[in-house]
C-alpha cells in the first residue's frame, strides 16, 4: 500500500519560515492535500491540489510538489501556527501522512 | 454555512456493532462525495471510506472492508457508517467530510470505544 512520510516534529521561531515535508513514491504524479490540526479540533483543509489554498486560509500558507516530495511552507509563522500538519494524497484510496507536529518557540 | 454533526458513537464490546450518522445541513448534500477519517487516541488521521454520489460508488480501507458499511440518504441529508465485528483498534474519534478538492468540511467528531 502506498505511504506518505513526514518529520514527526519541526521547531520554528515566531517570523520565520517553517518548511514540512511529505514524501512518497512519485508524489509529484499525484495531487497533494494539506490539513492544519490543533489539539481538540478537528482537522482544516489548507492546502489543496499542491498548492492552492481554500478560501480564508491565509497567504502564508503554500504548498508546492515534485518528484517524491511535497513541500507545505508557513512563511512568518505566528504562535496561532502550532499544531499538527498532515499531508494527504490519491494513490487507489485517500492516504494520510502520519502528521508533524508544528512547534513555534 | 455548512455544517456536518455525526452521532451515534460510543463504548461498545469487542465482536459487536454500532451505526454512525452525519447529518448535513448548508449545502446540497445530494451533490457532494462524502468521506469518514477515523483517529486513534494520541495518533494520525486515517481514511476509513468514501461515497460518491450514489451509494453504489463506495471505497474502502482495507482495514475495515467486509467489517463497515457506507451509505447515504439523500432524503435526510444524513450519511452512514455501519460498523460489525468491531475491534480495539477501532477505537477512534470518527470524522465525516465533504469530499472534492481535499477534505473541505468536516464535523466535529464521534467518538467510537471498543472495550470489553
Amino acid at each position: 500500500s502506498y505511504e506518505l512520510t513526514q518529520p514527526p516534529s519541526v521547531s520554528v521561531s515566531p517570523g520565520q519560515t517553517a518548511s514540512i515535508t511529505c514524501s512518497g513514491d512519485k508524489l509529484g504524479d499525484k495531487y497533494v492535500c494539506w490539513y492544519q490540526q490543533k489539539p481538540g479540533q478537528s482537522p482544516v483543509l489548507v492546502i489543496y491540489h499542491d498548492s492552492k489554498r481554500p478560501s480564508g486560509i491565509p497567504e502564508r500558507f503554500s504548498g508546492s510538489n515534485s518528484g517524491n516530495t511535497a513541500t507545505l511552507t508557513i512563511s512568518g509563522t505566528q504562535a496561532m501556527d502550532e499544531a499538527d500538519y498532515y499531508c494527504q494524497a490519491w494513490d487507489s484510496a485517500r492516504v494520510f501522512g502520519g502528521g508533524t507536529k508544528v512547534t513555534v518557540l | 454555512e455548512v455544517q456536518l454533526l455525526e452521532s451515534g458513537g460510543g463504548l461498545v464490546q469487542p465482536g459487536g456493532s454500532l451505526r454512525l450518522s452525519c447529518a448535513a445541513s448548508g449545502f446540497t448534500f445530494s451533490t457532494y462525495a462524502m468521506t469518514w477519517v477515523r483517529q486513534a487516541p494520541g495518533k494520525g488521521l486515517e481514511w476509513v471510506s468514501n461515497l460518491i454520489i450514489s451509494s453504489n460508488n463506495t471505497d474502502y480501507a482495507d482495514s475495515v472492508k467486509g467489517r463497515f458499511t457506507i451509505s447515504r440518504d439523500n432524503s435526510k441529508n444524513t450519511l452512514y457508517l455501519q460498523m460489525n465485528s468491531l475491534r480495539a483498534e477501532d477505537t477512534a474519534v470518527y470524522y465525516c467530510a465533504t469530499s472534492g478538492d481535499g477534505l473541505k468540511n468536516w464535523g466535529k467528531g464521534t467518538l467510537v470505544t471498543v472495550s470489553s
